[in-house]
């Protein structure tokens, strides 16, 4: 079965510094790994996504993501936090055991203090 | 362009009570899912859909029953409601293709007393 795995439960940087939010994931056969944000009272928002090619993705809101087959890793990253991307950050997989579904991480908080 | 709406936006029941939650979207997308988001423990699918008319059960589906009549509507029903079922549920759909995010409602909050 697919899984995903958010090592983090809170993670907190200054702003105008350099953000990482890890994922690592485990699945049989080529993965489809996405991000997604949740703002407070809000549904998730995706952010980006990998299915095939280059490792380094781009995304919403100058986020990007690395894919690394061999650590089975796909974090998130960004240059500069802003103190609006403070949030609830989700790494999840495509899964198919249920229709096209998405296996989810537990989720990060991300928090850009000031 | 409205994307996917749920309604109600809170509710408060007591055990046993029954209750509907609607889900409605714009986007002519295939599937459909209901999640529930707990503390800790990401999203779980509790029911989905592929089509109208069809319905399957997804990984916590127990005291909970869908409907889809129409392509642009999802409803997921508590017969009975239980204070384990209190949480956030998520209605979310996605075109048929695998490289296809998840869209997203702003949830329900439901408490079960």
């Amino acid at each position: 079965a697919q899984s995903v795995a958010q090592p983090e439960d809170q993670v907190n940087v200054a702003e105008g510094n350099p953000l990482t939010v890890k994922c690592t994931y485990s699945v049989s056969g080529n993965p489809y790994l996405f991000w997604y944000v949740q703002y407070p009272n809000r549904g998730l928002q995706f952010l980006l996504k990998y299915i095939t090619g280059d490792n380094l993705v781009k995304g919403s809101y100058g986020f990007e993501a690395e894919f690394n087959k061999s650590q089975t890793s796909f974090h998130l990253k960004k240059p500069s936090a802003l103190v609006s991307d403070s949030a609830l950050y989700f790494c999840a997989v495509r899964d198919w055991a249920y229709g096209q579904n998405f296996v989810f991480g537990p989720g990060t908080r991300l928090s850009v203090l000031p | 362009n409205a994307g996917v709406t749920q309604t109600p936006k809170f509710r408060v029941l007591k055990t046993g009570q029954s209750m509907t939650l609607l889900c409605a979207q714009d986007m002519n997308h295939e599937y459909m899912y209901w999640y529930r988001q707990d503390p800790g423990m990401g999203l779980r699918l509790i029911h989905y859909s592929v089509g109208e008319g069809t319905t399957a059960k997804g990984e916590v589906p127990d005291g909970y029953n869908v409907s889809r009549l129409k392509k642009q509507n999802f409803l997921l029903g508590l017969e009975s409601a239980a204070p384990s079922q209190t949480s956030v549920y998520f209605c979310a759909s996605s075109r048929l293709d695998d490289g296809s995010p998840l869209h997203f409602g702003n949830g329900t909050r439901l408490t079960v007393t």
